[in-house]
């Protein structure tokens, strides 16, 4: 079974900002997918980034980058920039290539203040 | 629209009545799953299924039915609830083909007293 790890249950971040997410998991494949998924307060899941795990390069999009580390079976978010739309809870979940179901970490929850 | 439907999206109830919460998809999925969010716990998956009735348990099918009669719905059903169901719910669906992408629908916030 995969296990997805992130240490941090709170965060906080001034406005403008940078705010790093850590997030460790556990598996004895090679390949699969890593996600982050932001959570603001209408629930609502919304995919931030991916990554492949084959590619070497970190994923990143706009003002959300990862740093994937696959030996060290890491996988941190970066948000720059902080603006206070950021304020959710951000996931981050694992996907094996040859699977569907999604293993997700507790969460943790990033307060961008003014 | 490409999206995925829960209703309802608030319940409240009492231990022991039943209840079912619907999931739709409009994008001809074969996958489609459930999931409960905890705090603490993040999202842990309920049941899922690779196609029309075809079903299979996820890592807490404890208290909990689905059915897939119809591809596009995979209601959520609890036959007796009890308080430790109270939970958040979602239902997600994907493709066989990019099944690295997910949909999820908007939650169903469940509350058993």
């Amino acid at each position: 079974a995969q296990t997805v790890t992130q240490s941090q249950p709170e965060m906080s971040v001034q406005e403008a900002e940078t705010v790093t997410l850590s997030c460790t998991y556990d598996t004895s494949e090679n390949n699969y997918y890593l996600f982050w998924y932001k959570q603001p307060p209408s629930r609502q899941m919304i995919l931030v980034i991916r990554q492949e795990a084959y590619k070497q390069q970190n994923a990143t999009e706009n003002r959300f980058s990862v740093n994937f580390q696959k030996a060290a079976k890491s996988f941190s978010l970066k948000i720059s920039d902080s603006q206070l739309g950021d304020t959710a809870m951000y996931f981050c979940a694992f996907l094996l290539s040859n699977d569907y179901k999604l293993s997700f970490g507790a969460g943790t929850t990033v307060t961008v203040r003014a | 629209e490409a999206q995925v439907t829960q209703n309802p999206r608030y319940l409240i109830t009492v231990t022991g009545k039943k209840l079912t919460v619907t999931c739709s998809q409009n994008m001809n999925h074969e996958y489609m799953s459930w999931y409960r969010q905890d705090p603490g716990l993040g999202l842990r998956q309920i049941y899922y299924s690779m196609n029309v009735e075809v079903t299979d348990k996820g890592d807490v099918p404890e208290g909990y039915k689905v059915s897939r009669k119809e591809k596009r719905n995979f209601p959520l059903i609890l036959e007796s609830p009890s308080p430790n169901q109270t939970s958040l719910y979602f239902c997600a669906s994907s493709s066989r083909v990019t099944h690295n992408e997910q949909f999820f629908g908007p939650g169903t916030r469940l509350t058993v007293l």
